[in-house]
């Protein structure tokens, strides 16, 4: 799986858009990228998903660039409950495993 | 519950002995996943079963750890002779299939002392 490549913690205000960055310049091409958050104490949670095509869901919305070499995760209107850990992950179309990095830590600040 | 359930939620145990950790997997998820944590680490593959046979055990580190899931259903991850650098959060995992996105349970915290 390719590996990717995140800052360590971020910041952003309550009410605020959070915009988290992930970098995956090796990305194969049937390798998908995978988004999840862990909260203290709890287990990793799955946010969202794509290929190629930006996607949105309830949680956030995925912004993956033409070339594919990197992405950024949106949290259109951030709460304190949204300070966590996030994981960018790649992993290919049926792979076995979610190999996780060290995440980006973002606090929420009100 | 419709969730993943891991029991206990925290376990101590001394060095040297013998412990079982449980995952109930969500109903219908043929995919099931171990993972060890450490702190401040994110999570270390360990294993994958697919129905009842473990598909990938690449992640196990030696032979003191093995699992098993019998039914193709709940799964235990057992440890042999405990040392203190097993303490850690042990995470499992459920998917519909391996194409899926993952649900992941709450954690054991296992502390080796």
């Amino acid at each position: 799986d390719a590996k990717t490549t995140q800052p360590t913690s971020m910041d952003c205000a309550e009410g605020r858009a959070a915009n988290l960055p992930c970098n995956h310049s090796t990305i194969s091409g049937n390798e998908y990228v995978y988004w999840y958050r862990q909260i203290h104490s709890q287990g990793p949670q799955y946010i969202i998903h794509g290929l190629k095509n930006n996607e949105t869901n309830e949680m956030a919305s995925l912004i993956i660039t033409e070339d594919r070499k990197s992405s950024t995760l949106i949290l259109p209107h951030a709460t304190l409950r949204d300070t966590a850990v996030y994981y960018c992950i790649v992993r290919a179309q049926g792979a076995q495993k979610l190999v996780f990095g060290q995440g980006t830590r973002l606090t929420i600040n009100p | 519950g419709a969730g993943v359930s891991q029991t206990p939620s925290n376990k101590v145990t001394e060095k040297g002995k013998y412990v079982e950790l449980r995952c109930d997997p969500i109903s219908g998820h043929t995919a099931l996943y171990w993972y060890r944590q450490s702190l401040g680490q994110g999570p270390e593959f360990l294993i994958y079963f697919q129905g009842t046979g473990a598909a990938d055990d690449s992640g196990l580190p030696n032979d003191r750890f093995f699992a098993v899931r019998p039914e193709g259903s709940v799964s235990t991850l057992k440890i042999q002779r405990t040392e203190r650098g097993d303490s850690a959060v042990y995470l499992c995992a459920s998917s519909l299939n391996r194409y899926s996105e993952a649900f992941f349970g709450q954690g054991t915290r296992l502390t080796v002392v």
